[in-house]
């Protein structure tokens, strides 16, 4: 099945600065990718995805980049605010068309 | 208010007792998912289910077990068989019922069991 990995595991930014995470996926047939964001004690929730038609997707502060050759794809924070401070888990659709998640990030903005 | 409500909240379970989690939704979607959350290793799937009377195991499904006799509610019950109990679940719903995972994933805000 697909093997979904996120990498770095934890991510200390100041807040102002950029934050990127990086997933990488083994599966060539996934074609689909979302973000979702953990605040602590809180629920999952979506905040961007992409599809494998579109090498990239933005959203005011935060975008996606996929790159389809390299199999990976990544969540890019401007600007970071102490609000975005979560933990954020990446998935990819594999051919089943089940959800694949990574193991997540744990993001820390300093303000 | 739509949404999906999972109860209980916190739950302790003694060991070698059967304990069910439910999973409520009002939102009209067709699949429903359970999974569990521990820490460091992400959300894994153990059971999800696409339409009414039908549901298929995910990754980790031994000793646990679910129904899916109405479109609103997915219970799940954390059988004496499983083996390491102890853990964060969260229940989802998502629009489309064809492929799972074709859709944005609505979750529920988590039970947490812990077994004594």
């Amino acid at each position: 099945g697909e093997n979904v990995e996120q990498h770095p595991s934890t991510l200390s930014v100041q807040e102002g600065d950029s934050a990127v995470i990086k997933c990488t996926y083994s599966d060539s047939a996934s074609n689909y990718f979302p973000w979702y964001k953990q605040e602590l004690g809180k629920r999952p929730q979506l905040i961007i995805d992409i599809r494998s038609n579109v090498g990239e997707k933005k959203d005011q502060r935060i975008a996606v980049t996929l790159n389809k050759t390299a199999k990976h794809f990544s969540l890019h924070i401007t600007e970071t605010q102490p609000e975005d401070s979560a933990v954020y888990f990446c998935a990819a659709r594999e051919g089943n068309n089940r959800l694949a998640f990574g193991k997540g990030n744990q993001v820390v903005v300093i303000p | 208010d739509g949404g999906i409500t999972q109860s209980p909240k916190y739950l302790f379970r003694k060991e070698g007792q059967n304990v069910t989690l439910s999973c409520e939704q009002n939102l009209n979607h067709d699949a429903m998912y359970w999974y569990r959350q521990d820490p460091g290793q992400g959300l894994r799937l153990i059971y999800y289910s696409q339409i009414v009377n039908d549901f298929q195991k995910g990754d980790i499904a031994e000793g646990y077990s679910v129904s899916r006799e109405k479109k609103e509610s997915f219970p799940l019950t954390v059988t004496s068989a499983q083996k390491n109990p102890t853990a964060f679940y969260l229940c989802a719903s998502s629009k489309w019922g064809q492929g799972v995972g074709t859709g944005e994933l609505f979750f529920g805000e988590g039970s947490r069991l812990t077994v004594l």
